[in-house]
């Protein structure tokens, strides 16, 4: 079984300023995806940013990045110029990847960023 | 497009009653999703269809848990008796292809 640790319940930035939140992993798989999820106070969760296990090149999206070190099972997310619209709870998760079906998601207890103005 | 959309977003209910949740996925999308959050914990696993199929029911945690998808469509989560510890928030998800799931708002389900 597959399990996702965020050892952090929460964190605070201030606006425009760059966070680090960590996520470690355990899996005897070779072969899955990770994910961050924000989830913001309105309650709707929205993926941020995916990394398919079998690529060594880290995902962007625009201020989201990730390190993601497969040999640690690590998978932060760093969050550059932080805007006021980040603060909301993140949710790290791995997901198996199988051949045709979709599979489920394992997540982690997730952290809340609060970014200050 | 309407996104994923979950009815009601919240519910208060009384230990021993019955209680539907109701899940409409975006259209067109076979994959779908239960899954709870227990305050304080991980966001646990439930059960996954596969158009009407239940594909994994592996995370249903007891029998009082009846899903449901009719003709594919949309998918109700029946409680039935609920308990204390059936209180939390429970997400439906919804995917076609890939690997993005969307995730409706929740139900937020308080058991007295």
């Amino acid at each position: 079984a597959q399990t996702v640790t965020q050892s952090q319940p929460e964190m605070s930035v201030q606006e425009a300023e760059t966070v680090t939140l960590s996520c470690t992993y355990d899996t005897s798989e070779n072969n899955y995806y990770l994910f961050w999820y924000k989830q913001p106070p309105s309650r709707q969760m929205i993926l941020v940013i995916r990394q398919e296990a079998y690529k060594q090149q880290n995902a962007t999206e625009n201020r989201f990045s990730v390190n993601f070190q497969k040999a640690a099972k690590s998978f932060s997310l760093k969050i550059s110029d932080s805007q006021l619209g980040d603060t909301a709870m993140y949710f790290c998760a791995f997901m198996k990847l199988h051949t045709g079906a979709n599979s489920k998601l394992t997540f982690g207890k997730g952290i809340t960023l609060s970014v200050r103005p | 497009e309407a996104g994923v959309t979950q009815f009601p977003s919240h519910s208060v209910i009384e230990k021993g009653q019955t209680v539907t949740l109701r899940c409409d996925p975006i259209s067109g999308h076979d994959n779908l999703y239960w899954y709870r959050r227990v305050m304080g914990k991980e966001i646990k696993f439930l059960l996954h269809f596969v158009k009407e199929s239940k594909q994994d029911e592996s995370g249903m945690p007891n029998n009082r848990f009846l899903a449901e998808r009719t003709g594919g469509t949309y998918s109700t989560l029946k409680v039935q008796p609920a308990e204390l510890e059936d209180s939390g928030v429970y997400f439906c998800a919804s995917s076609l292809q890939g690997f993005e799931a969307f995730f409706g708002q929740g139900t937020r389900l308080t058991v007295v």
